[in-house]
């Protein structure tokens, strides 16, 4: 049973570019949810995506934009990079019932912006 | 807002020494609480959770009790293996559905 799966692994962009981050949930889950990990610093929550639509948003700007597609993957974008956005970039995924909070975690896609 | 803090590291124990990983937490409610833990080049995984007050959650000779009254969440292990060597994310959520807030992380090495 493959888990959670980040594509690509690693990537370096330049200020002002977009990047667009692919996960696949682990089977039988449903629900993504995104999260930006800086050097050092504990995740944290940019989105989450149920029914194809972004049910929760944490503090960040609209230049952080997601997708969820019918098969439940999904799809981080970022437009207009800046260097604070150099980072690891979770995806997770849950059932939306039963989880009980636990969420599992892809191996993040690392952004380098210079 | 809630938020969760962790004890600084990097924390250095010789093997077969007792560890703990003080997390305290600030919460408007009655969250649910986690450890995860990220080795290195992996992602993170969940290490042990407790759902309300005085729950103990274990795991991999691994425990924590959900502690309401000291708002804390204390990782202890009571005899760490090189192995063990990782970073500790304290973390809690508020539904089944909801976002987790995590701490900063404690990285932890273990030394032979």
């Amino acid at each position: 049973d493959a888990g959670v799966t980040q594509s690509p692994t690693h990537l370096i962009k330049t200020r002002g570019q977009q990047v667009t981050l692919r996960c696949s949930p682990k089977s039988g889950h449903d629900t993504v949810s995104w999260y930006q990990q800086a050097l050092g610093q504990g995740p944290q929550f940019i989105f989450q995506y149920y029914e194809e639509e972004e049910r929760q948003r944490g503090n960040f700007p609209d230049r952080f934009s997601g997708h969820q597609f019918p098969n439940y993957s999904s799809e981080l974008n970022v437009n207009a990079l800046l260097l604070g956005d150099s980072a690891l970039y979770l995806c997770a995924s849950s059932p939306r019932q039963g989880a009980g909070g636990e969420l599992f975690f892809g191996e993040g896609s690392r952004l380098t912006v210079l | 807002g809630d938020s969760v803090t962790q004890m600084e590291g990097p924390v250095t124990l010789s093997e077969e020494a007792f560890l703990t990983i003080n997390c305290t937490y600030t919460a408007t409610g009655y969250p649910s609480l986690f450890w995860y833990v990220q080795y290195p080049g992996e992602g993170l995984q969940l290490l042990l959770k407790a759902t309300k007050a005085d729950d103990k959650g274990s795991n991999k000779g691994f425990e924590a009790t959900y502690r309401k009254e000291t708002t804390s969440f204390h990782l202890e292990k009571g005899s760490v293996q090189v192995s063990d060597s990782a970073v500790y994310f304290c973390a809690l959520i508020y539904n089944q559905g909801g976002k987790l807030i995590f701490g900063q992380g404690t990285e932890l090495s273990v030394k032979p």
